[in-house]
């Protein structure tokens, strides 16, 4: 049973541009959330995902934004990237809190 | 402001003996607490959460110790073994609400 899936692993964008991540749940999770985790820093939350609609959404600008689809699957999406958008991307899925969130490896972001 | 704390970057265990991460909190209306362990290059990985109406959850080798009043939690992995080396994110939750993770506590289990 394959967990979560994000990709790509690795990116490498100039400022001002806009990146798109993407992330399939785990099978039988109906529930995205994003998270974005600085070095030294636990993850931030970013927003979720569920039924395709924005639940939550944490502190962070209008820039990101996402997406999911009928399958569960999602997009996160940066508009205008700065350097300090440079993180590791964490996408993690669910269907019941009592059992946490399974995450996925994440993507590296870095912005030059 | 870090609804989270996790106050000891890192520790240092002999391998054998028993590890304790500590955890605070500030928001009393959070009533589930995780932990969670990371690998280098890998997500988070879930590992044991309690309920705010318990206040001990064992499961194994872990076990999470959960003080209301005191706004503390800490986790206990005994006997501590070299796998368990890695950072260990402390988080929580109200309700069905965002997950809020603290800095995390980098294990080194030592030989």
């Amino acid at each position: 049973d394959a967990g979560v899936t994000q990709s790509p692993t690795h990116l490498i964008k100039t400022r001002g541009q806009q990146v798109t991540l993407r992330c399939s749940p785990k099978s039988g999770h109906d529930t995205v959330s994003w998270y974005q985790q600085a070095l030294g820093q636990g993850p931030q939350f970013i927003f979720q995902y569920y039924e395709e609609e924005e639940r939550q959404r944490g502190n962070f600008p209008d820039r990101f934004s996402g997406h999911q689809y009928p399958n569960y699957s999602s997009e996160l999406n940066v508009n205008a990237l700065l350097l300090g958008d440079s993180a590791l991307y964490l996408c993690a899925s669910s269907f019941d809190r009592s059992y946490g969130y399974t995450f996925g490896s994440g993507t590296r972001l870095t912005v030059v | 402001d870090q609804q989270v704390k996790q106050n000891s970057p890192s520790l240092s265990v002999q391998e054998g003996r028993i590890s304790i991460l500590n955890c605070d909190y500030t928001n009393s209306m959070f009533d589930y607490f995780l932990w969670y362990k990371k690998y280098p290059a890998e997500g988070p990985t879930f590992l044991i959460s309690i309920s705010s109406i318990k206040d001990k959850n064992e499961d194994g080798r872990f076990t999470v110790f959960l003080n209301k009043s005191a706004k503390h939690l800490s986790l206990h992995i005994v006997p501590s073994q070299p796998g368990d080396s890695a950072v260990y994110f402390c988080a929580a939750s109200v309700g069905d609400d965002k997950i809020i993770f603290g800095k995390g506590t980098r294990l080194h289990i030592l030989p």
